[in-house]
């Protein structure tokens, strides 16, 4: 049981260059989400996924695009990398996240992303 | 939306004292609060958490409470140890999303 496993661990682009992130969980998870983290801003939402087939976006979702095709990965895409896009992007997924319905997120060890 | 607010950035204390951390959110339909560790390097680490229909709750050297009405929480770490140095995060989720504080950095100096 591995929890939740991201891929890349670390990426260099340069501006422009495209690249996508992989988050997989094998708890049989509902519920998936990206972060990301900057120092001294926490962690901060950008898109997050209620279900197979469903994404919608979060806090800071310009710039990214999101895909959940399998239960037990959800995808984050940058289409045309910016140099404001360097951060370490951290996955997580719960059992559900429903209003009234609350549960632990698990995280992802991160990939740490600059861009050029 | 949320907001969170979370006092102090940094918080030095001495091994053996104790430490409180203290969180504000905006969005009375919060329901869940939970707090997280961050070591240098790795993962966010949920280490204890409160709904909103307990007031407080304690697990070892660590407690949360919760004031509904004036909508606040805090994380109170007795007996600190050098292991407990770390980034600490306070969230609020309401409507099935977390929001995070900024964080604190925790030094435990022996």
């Amino acid at each position: 049981n591995a929890g939740v496993t991201q891929t890349p661990k670390f990426r260099v682009l340069k501006t422009g260059q495209s690249m996508t992130l992989l988050c997989a969980q094998d708890m049989n998870h509902e519920y998936m989400y990206w972060y990301r983290q900057d120092p001294g801003m926490g962690l901060r939402l950008i898109h997050y996924s209620v279900g197979e087939g469903t994404t919608a976006k979060g806090e800071v979702p310009d710039g990214y695009n999101v895909s959940r095709l399998k239960k037990q990965n959800f995808l984050l895409g940058l289409e045309s990398a910016a140099p404001s896009q360097t951060s370490v992007y951290f996955c997580a997924s719960s059992y559900r996240g429903l209003a009234g319905g609350t549960d632990t997120q698990y995280f992802g060890p991160g990939t740490r992303l600059t861009v050029l | 939306g949320e907001n969170v607010e979370q006092h102090p950035s940094t918080l030095s204390v001495q091994e053996g004292d104790s430490a409180v951390i203290k969180c504000t959110y905006s969005d009375s339909a919060s329901n869940y609060f939970p707090w997280y560790k961050q070591e240098l390097g790795k993962r966010p680490q949920l280490i204890i958490d409160i709904r909103s229909n307990v007031g407080e709750k304690k697990d070892q050297r660590i407690a949360v409470t919760l004031n509904k009405t004036a909508k606040h929480f805090s994380l109170h770490i007795t007996e600190t140890q050098p292991e407990d140095s770390a980034v600490y995060f306070c969230a609020a989720m309401g409507w099935g999303k977390l929001q995070f504080g900024a964080g604190t950095q925790v030094v435990v100096t022996p």
